[in-house]
């Protein structure tokens, strides 16, 4: 089995300022997602990967950049945190585009 | 839009009944989907994939597709409050991501 990981577990940014969240997996997917999670409205793709230094937008991209540097790690930047950022960030990681994902316990944003 | 519905928005049963979530798409492209299943403070993970007309069964869980309605549903037998999670259903068109439903909560009352 594997593992994805995610930092920092929870993160307090103040309105305008541009945050980072962390993912590492050890699954050895070609295929990395960072999702966001608020509730009540499931689970909306901001990007993906499909391979080291590929970025595919989601359907949530605007406000959101990311880097996939090297294949076992995906970062998402928030360019300028709003407070209705408050929400759940998902990181999670596949084989491929259809095959069964595998997320990481999430990051907290909470913005003030 | 959203491509996929799920219904209903929460649910609660007693413990050892029987939970009903039921998923739709709006997408005829979808013809392979999925249920994950999320415990607070947890990410999802997945439960069972469907991808054929008909029912799947693994253990108290019973996955129901109908390909021509785009309707796919799952039953859970003799439920836990173990089961007590948020539900999702993931659907896909085979070469494209996955699109998840907004989710089912689910309470088993002991």
């Amino acid at each position: 089995g594997g593992i994805i990981t995610q930092t920092p577990k929870f993160l307090i940014g103040q309105e305008g300022q541009k945050l980072t969240l962390k993912c590492q997996q050890n699954f050895n997917h070609d295929t990395m997602y960072w999702y966001r999670q608020d509730s009540g409205k499931g689970l909306r793709l901001i990007y993906y990967s499909i391979t080291e230094n590929d970025l595919q937008k989601g359907d949530l991209s605007e406000g959101y950049d990311a880097s996939r540097e090297k294949k076992s790690s995906f970062s998402l930047t928030v360019t300028s945190a709003q407070k209705n950022e408050m929400a759940v960030f998902l990181c999670a990681s596949s084989m491929w585009t259809n095959t069964e994902v595998f997320f990481g316990k999430g990051t907290r944003l909470t913005v003030v | 839009q959203q491509k996929v519905q799920q219904s209903p928005e929460s649910l609660s049963v007693p413990e050892g009944g029987m939970a009903s979530l039921n998923c739709t798409s709006s997408d005829r492209n979808f013809q392979y989907f999925w249920w994950y299943r999320q415990h607070s403070g947890e990410g999802p993970k997945a439960l069972m994939s469907i991808f054929s007309d008909g029912d799947k069964k693994e253990g108290r869980f019973t996955a129901h597709l109908n390909k021509a309605s785009l309707h796919v549903s799952l039953h859970i037998r003799d439920s836990q409050p173990s089961d007590s999670a948020l539900y999702f259903c993931a659907a896909h068109t085979g070469y494209q991501n996955f699109y998840f439903g907004k989710g089912t909560s689910l309470t088993v009352i002991p």
